[in-house]
């Protein structure tokens, strides 16, 4: 069975650039998740899906963010206009249907993403 | 406020024992998890305590959890090279889901 998917594994994208963002969850997995680490720094929630609604996007850095998940599958994170500080691995997760009852979130392998 | 803070950096030599320590600061969080970032790979659940347990032994690994100081700690019995990595502490709040708080990751070194 695969595991949780990321393309691209590293991107490299001037300042004010478009990047989407692409995870492809556990087939079956209703919850999704993005998360991000910036510069060594702990790793961030950013938002949960949960199917193709959004269930708590409080992690959400601002408005240059928009992730999507159309038809409950995968999922895309662009970032439009990128900036620096938006530079650092993000992260995707997906679990199983249920809340607490499911003990673990399995992760992709992440994309570096790098705003020059 | 929403904080798990874990040492940086530990160097141990092979066949030491590794302790790896962190403190959170939700006392409603349910579970306490253990990952492992290799070079290159992605994150890896180690192991996971529930917050009504204060020890959990899985081969090599014993998790210690101290509810009432918040701290929690993974131990690696007979380090070896295999398990040099980043190791990230995370809580998991009250309220379900796998929306977790993750600590900054704490780089293990095993020297020969």
């Amino acid at each position: 069975e695969a595991g949780v998917t990321q393309f691209p594994s590293h991107s490299v994208i001037e300042k004010g650039q478009t990047v989407t963002l692409r995870c492809d969850p556990i087939s079956g997995h209703d919850n999704l998740y993005w998360y991000r680490r910036v510069m060594g720094k702990e790793i961030k929630f950013l938002l949960h899906f949960v199917k193709e609604s959004k269930q708590d996007e409080s992690g959400m850095p601002n408005n240059r963010f928009l992730a999507e998940r159309t038809g409950g599958t995968y999922s895309t994170l662009k970032v439009q206009p990128a900036e620096l500080e938006d530079s650092g691995v993000y992260f995707c997760a997906s679990s199983p249907r249920g809340g607490a009852m499911n003990t673990e979130a399995f992760f992709g392998q992440g994309t570096r993403l790098t705003v020059v | 406020g929403e904080d798990v803070e874990q040492s940086l950096f530990l160097s141990v030599r092979e066949g030491d024992s590794s302790v790896i320590n962190c403190t959170y600061t939700d006392s409603s969080s349910t579970y306490l998890y253990w990952y492992k970032q290799e070079p290159g790979a992605g994150l890896q659940l180690l192991t996971y305590i529930f917050s009504n347990m204060d020890m959990k032994q899985d081969q090599r690994l014993t998790v210690l959890l101290n509810k009432k100081d918040k701290h929690l700690s993974l131990r690696i019995a007979d380090t070896q090279t295999g398990d040099s990595a980043i190791y990230f502490c995370a809580e998991r709040p009250s309220g379900g889901y796998n929306k977790l708080i993750f600590g900054a990751g704490t780089r293990l070194a095993v020297h020969p």
